[in-house]
């Protein structure tokens, strides 16, 4: 299994592209989520999905979106990037909703200029 | 609401024992996961408490006290490799969808 995988790894954009990362994994797992990794601050919940066809918010939506159409695949867009969402994102996924054990991905980091 | 509370930063020596603490104030509490995150890496977990008392794992044990919300790491025969940061977290809401509310992370240093 390649677990949780996540790209790209690095990506520079400029303030009002857009863009999409992307994270799959082959665990089958039913949850899956993304946060957000600032310095001095701990990880933040974007945005969460309890299986295909269902997502929810987390602590920090705004400026993001995410859909999912299949178990495998947890796409996270930004409308239009600023540079306030320079960060390292994380796609975490478990076996279900409620599990113990979250896997994380090796994350990407984005830069805003 | 959440809230938790780390250390920023602990040093320590190879060899020797470190304890990495948490506190934490929830309006429930349905268990306190610690996870490592290496520098520039994903984090991995590493334990998770929901009733009270110690949690051995190897050199690492974790301990909960939820009437007093305290939480610490307890890492034993320290080595190099286990520089990295320790991170709390809890569910929000507790019983929730694993919705996890992080800690700002303690960066643990480990010198020879």
């Amino acid at each position: 299994n390649a677990g949780v995988t996540q790209t790209p790894k690095f990506q520079v954009l400029k303030t009002g592209q857009s863009m999409t990362l992307q994270c799959a994994q082959d665990m089958n797992h039913e949850y899956m989520s993304w946060y957000r990794q600032d310095p001095g601050m701990g990880l933040r919940l974007i945005h969460y999905s309890v299986g295909a066809g269902i997502t929810d918010q987390g602590e920090v939506p705004n400026g993001y979106n995410v859909s999912r159409s299949t178990t495998e695949d947890f796409p996270l867009r930004l409308l239009s990037a600023a540079p306030s969402q320079t960060s390292v994102y994380f796609c975490a996924s478990s076996y279900r909703a409620g599990a113990d054990t979250q896997y994380f991905g090796p994350g990407t980091r984005l830069t805003v200029l | 609401g959440q809230s938790l509370e780390q250390p920023s930063e602990v040093t320590a020596v190879e060899g020797a024992i470190v304890q990495i603490n948490c506190t934490y104030q929830t309006s429930g509490f349905n268990g306190l996961f610690w996870y490592q995150q290496h520098a520039g890496e994903a984090p991995t977990f590493l334990s998770y408490n929901v009733l009270d008392g110690l949690e051995e794992k190897g050199r690492f044990s974790s301990f909960l006290s939820r009437s007093k919300g305290y939480s610490y790491l307890l890492l034993k025969e320290l080595q190099m490799k286990d520089s990295a940061s320790y991170l709390c977290a809890v569910r929000d809401p507790p019983g929730g969808y694993n919705k996890l509310i992080f800690g700002a992370g303690t960066r643990l240093a480990v010198h020879p």
